[in-house]
């Protein structure tokens, strides 16, 4: 079964312009971890902000904000003020109580000028 | 310091042929993941050490595959007899076992192209 579910394969934002970037997952874990990554064309992956399950407030890290809706089982991130480095692809992953990790299929960002 | 490393950055291969893909994780980490990432696709677990612990095999798509890791460190990815499908960007994963965010450090990966 699909843990986790990005269900935008291409998004484009005008350039200052904020996004949102869609995630949901399944677990039936109590405690479990969020993730979001940034794939740029260069190839390599980089750890953007992160979401634990029992934390009461999203998280911010910057322009990057996760929304995270426990009931909905969500974790969208919104980027704010997009700027062209932002263009790259954006995976959403899980950790689960035994430390394994589950990435979606990623959504291909373009920031447009 | 130091983050992932892997080796090497690059492999072409011939179909039948076996290769060693290479992961130096960030000292200390226990955790050490391998992906493999096809062209344009999200990233397909293939095996994850924690400590000493037995790996967790469950990603391994054939018998072809093994992978090692040396002294809670160092860590081979082996595909032996490779075939065409086999051509992938193989990338390697560190983390920390402690409170906290517990992300997953990436090296550059390993591109491999089997003829």
């Amino acid at each position: 079964a699909q843990k986790i579910t990005q269900t935008q394969p291409g998004m484009f934002v005008q350039e200052k312009e904020a996004v949102t970037l869609d995630c949901t997952y399944d677990t039936s874990d109590p405690s479990y971890g969020l993730f979001w990554y940034k794939q740029p064309s260069s190839g390599e992956m980089i750890f953007l902000i992160y979401q634990g399950s029992y934390d009461q407030q999203n998280a911010t890290e910057g322009r990057y904000s996760l929304n995270f809706q426990k009931a909905r089982k969500s974790a969208n991130l919104v980027i704010s003020a997009s700027q062209l480095g932002d263009s790259a692809m954006y995976f959403c992953a899980m950790r689960d109580t035994g430390n394994q990790f589950y990435f979606g299929t990623g959504t291909s960002l373009t920031v447009i000028p | 310091g130091a983050g992932v490393s892997q080796s090497p950055s690059n492999k072409v291969t011939e179909k039948g042929k076996d290769v060693e893909l290479r992961c130096d994780p960030i000292s200390g980490h226990t955790a050490l993941y391998w992906y493999r990432q096809s062209l344009g696709q999200g990233l397909e677990f293939l095996i994850y050490f924690q400590g000493n612990s037995a790996p967790d095999k469950s990603g391994l798509p054939s018998d072809r595959f093994s992978a090692e890791r040396t002294g809670g460190s160092v860590s081979t990815l082996t595909i032996q007899r490779t075939q065409q499908e086999d051509s992938a960007v193989y990338l390697c994963a560190s983390s920390a076992i402690l409170a906290g965010a517990q992300e997953q450090y990436f090296g550059p990966g390993t591109r491999l192209t089997v003829t």
